[in-house]
């Protein structure tokens, strides 16, 4: 079947360390997204990448960093830098041609700062 | 970033009863998508409706419907019959039509809880 993985569920991060947040998809689709969710503010975007080898800064980006390397593939760094990482993560794929279908979502990952 | 406001942090309603959630957003677009999605306790963000700003007719999915107002810029989600499943957090989205990036903003959603 066809969709996205997220993986760990959970995630449990110390104060000072990087963690990384795994995302692939298997439906081809060129665009993928990051999003963080906090209770009363719905999904802010973080990062979104539209091709291989190129992404874009969304709305919250300090603190984070990402990479493409494949198509499949969108993992998502959380870095010391980012002063309250303790959120709900998902990550997002979508498509040019079907973007009045929305975007494909990931179960997401639940990261903790202990 | 579009601005996209959903006015009801909750709402309650009984089981086989009819709730409206509300959504308005901002922008001077004037083709684009929007979209309502469903956010179970199991964190899954399901699509439940969406609609796209040529179409006048406004869209319906069973027991989904909306009322879409584009000159009032809202897009309410109307759920008929409710079923102890809908209950979820409710997201109303926003995307713009022409545009290269196809980003999807979300409002802060609302919490829509059946009772039995």
């Amino acid at each position: 079947d066809g969709g996205i993985t997220q993986s760990p569920k959970y995630l449990f991060r110390k104060e000072g360390q990087n963690v990384t947040l795994s995302c692939e998809q298997n439906l081809n689709h060129d665009a993928m997204y990051w999003y963080r969710q906090d209770p009363g503010q719905g999904l802010r975007l973080i990062y979104y990448s539209q091709i291989v080898n190129d992404f874009q800064k969304g709305d919250i980006a300090e603190g984070y960093s990402v990479s493409r390397e494949k198509k499949e593939s969108f993992p998502l760094t959380v870095t010391s830098a980012q002063k309250n990482p303790t959120a709900f993560y998902l990550c997002a794929s979508g498509q040019e041609s079907l973007r009045n279908y929305g975007y494909t979502f990931g179960s997401g990952t639940r990261l903790t700062v202990v | 970033a579009q601005t996209v406001t959903q006015s009801q942090p909750e709402m309650s309603v009984q089981e086989a009863e009819t709730v409206t959630l509300s959504c308005t957003y901002d922008t001077s677009e004037n083709n684009y998508y929007l979209f309502w999605y469903k956010q179970p306790p199991s964190r899954q963000m399901i699509l439940v409706i969406r609609q796209e700003a040529y179409k006048q007719q406004n869209a319906t999915e069973n027991r989904f419907s909306v009322n879409f107002q584009k000159a009032a810029k809202s897009f309410s989600l109307k759920i008929s019959d409710s079923q102890l499943g809908d209950t979820a957090m409710y997201f109303c989205a926003f995307m713009k039509h022409w545009t290269i990036d196809y980003k999807l903003s979300f409002g802060a959603g609302t919490t829509v809880t059946v009772r039995a």
